[in-house]
């Protein structure tokens, strides 16, 4: 089954950097690739999300690229913020278009925002 | 529009004792979905369901059943605790199989 790795386990910056987190994928037919940042005492929330016939994805000040060759995908931050700072979890699915499948998540990602 | 609520917030279960969590949703979504979360372990899939009446295990079923008898509710039950089930449950509903899912706050449970 699908395989979803996610680096790096922390993070931490100033305000103003950027940060950058990388998930690799095993299942070549996965096609769904979305972002969820989970504050702390909540519940996860989708910020972005990349279909596989898309390279790359803006809203704002994140940015999600994918490379399907090498199945792997990124999520950028720019500008970072102090409330930027929560879990950010990526996850993986081949269930775009009406396939089977459900989504797997990486282990996620603690992004600490120093002001 | 209160979107996806899980009842309760905390438990605490001696091993061996059963429980029900209740996950609602206002959104009229098909889909819903059972995870666990645990410290470094991301959000596994415990079981999930396409519709009313219908449901499936997804990743880590062993130990848990549900049920969907109205589309709104999907119960998680754990008819006999261990302390390996002392994590963190979400619930979470979609319009799609694939698109964004909706995540209640959570239950913390804990198994002594």
């Amino acid at each position: 089954g699908e395989n979803v790795e996610q680096h790096p386990s922390t993070l931490s910056v100033q305000e103003g950097d950027s940060a950058v987190i990388k998930c690799t994928y095993s299942d070549s037919a996965s096609n769904y690739f979305p972002w969820y940042k989970q504050e702390l005492g909540k519940g996860p929330q989708l910020i972005i999300d990349i279909r596989s016939n898309v390279g790359e994805k803006k809203d704002q000040r994140i940015a999600v690229t994918l490379n399907k060759t090498a199945k792997h995908f990124s999520l950028h931050i720019t500008e970072t913020q102090p409330e930027d700072s929560a879990v950010y979890f990526c996850a993986a699915s081949k269930g775009y278009g009406g396939s089977q499948g459900n989504l797997i998540f990486g282990k996620g990602t603690k992004l600490s925002v120093k002001p | 529009n209160a979107g996806v609520t899980q009842t309760p917030k905390f438990r605490v279960l001696k091993t061996g004792q059963s429980m029900t969590l209740l996950c609602a949703q206002d959104m009229n979504h098909e889909y819903m979905y059972w995870y666990r979360q645990d410290p470094g372990m991301g959000l596994r899939l415990i079981h999930y369901s396409v519709g009313e009446g219908t449901t499936a295990k997804g990743e880590v079923p062993d130990g848990y059943n549900v049920s969907r008898l109205k589309k709104q509710n999907f119960l998680l039950g754990l008819e006999s605790a261990a302390p390996s089930q002392t994590s963190v449950y979400f619930c979470a509903s979609s319009y799609s199989r694939w698109g964004e899912q909706y995540f209640g706050p959570g239950t913390r449970l804990t198994v002594t």
